[in-house]
């Protein structure tokens, strides 16, 4: 299995933009995890599905932060506009069985707003 | 609410050395504690996890955790550190009756040969 993946690996984008970042999960996993990771705040979990369906967004730092899951196969991360604050590494992790017990994680986006 | 600390932002261990990275816990309930390893420029990766039974869970690349009721610790172990253990160590808790993990703020290990 390719493992979970990501995609760009780097996205730099200036002040008011669009941006999406895409996660494939690995195949047959239920839970897919959207997280954060900031030097100062650490790494923070935006929002969870589970078969699809968002179960918690109470991380998602505001209303320009939106997550989708149209399949089992395929979640974006869209901001709306961007902001320089915004700027950090940003997570994909998918799991089986009860969701929590062994995430795996792929290699991240690295957002620069500008 | 679940948390966890790490009271270490860096470890320095020579090589051939035991190592030890500290973690401690507060939760309500029974504690699903979790160690993950992030390498530069790369996704975190599962090591260990403690969820019931023997108090001393071992894991991937020759880690080891002891848990520890009585000091609300998770300490993560190895008998003796690789300078390729050098690397970003995460400890997690499960939230309470959610199915999402809460990390600590990470304890970075350096291995010097």
């Amino acid at each position: 299995d390719a493992g979970v993946i990501q995609s760009p690996r780097h996205e730099v984008t200036e002040m008011g933009q669009e941006v999406t970042l895409r996660c494939k999960p690995i195949s047959g996993h239920d839970y897919l995890f959207w997280y954060r990771q900031t030097m100062m705040r650490g790494l923070e979990l935006l929002i969870y599905f589970n078969n699809n369906v968002p179960i918690d967004d109470s991380g998602m730092p505001e209303d320009r932060f939106s997550a989708k899951m149209p399949n089992a196969s395929f979640s974006t991360l869209k901001i709306q506009p961007s902001e320089p604050r915004d700027s950090a590494v940003y997570f994909c992790a998918s799991s089986a069985g009860t969701g929590s017990e062994k995430l795996f994680f792929g290699s991240g986006t690295q957002l620069s707003v500008l | 609410a679940q948390s966890v600390a790490q009271p270490e932002d860096q470890v320095n261990v020579a090589e051939g050395n035991p190592l030890t990275v500290k973690c401690t816990y507060s939760v309500s309930g029974n504690p699903y504690l979790f160690w993950y390893v992030q390498y530069p420029n790369r996704g975190l990766q599962f090591l260990l996890k403690y969820i019931t039974g023997d108090n001393l869970v071992k894991g991937s690349y020759g880690f080891e955790a002891e848990f520890n009721k009585s000091q609300t610790s998770f300490h993560l172990k190895k008998p003796s550190a690789l300078v390729s253990d050098s690397a970003l160590y995460f400890c997690a808790v499960r939230d309470n009756g959610y199915n999402k993990l809460i990390f600590g703020a990470g304890t970075r290990l350096a291995v010097h040969p």
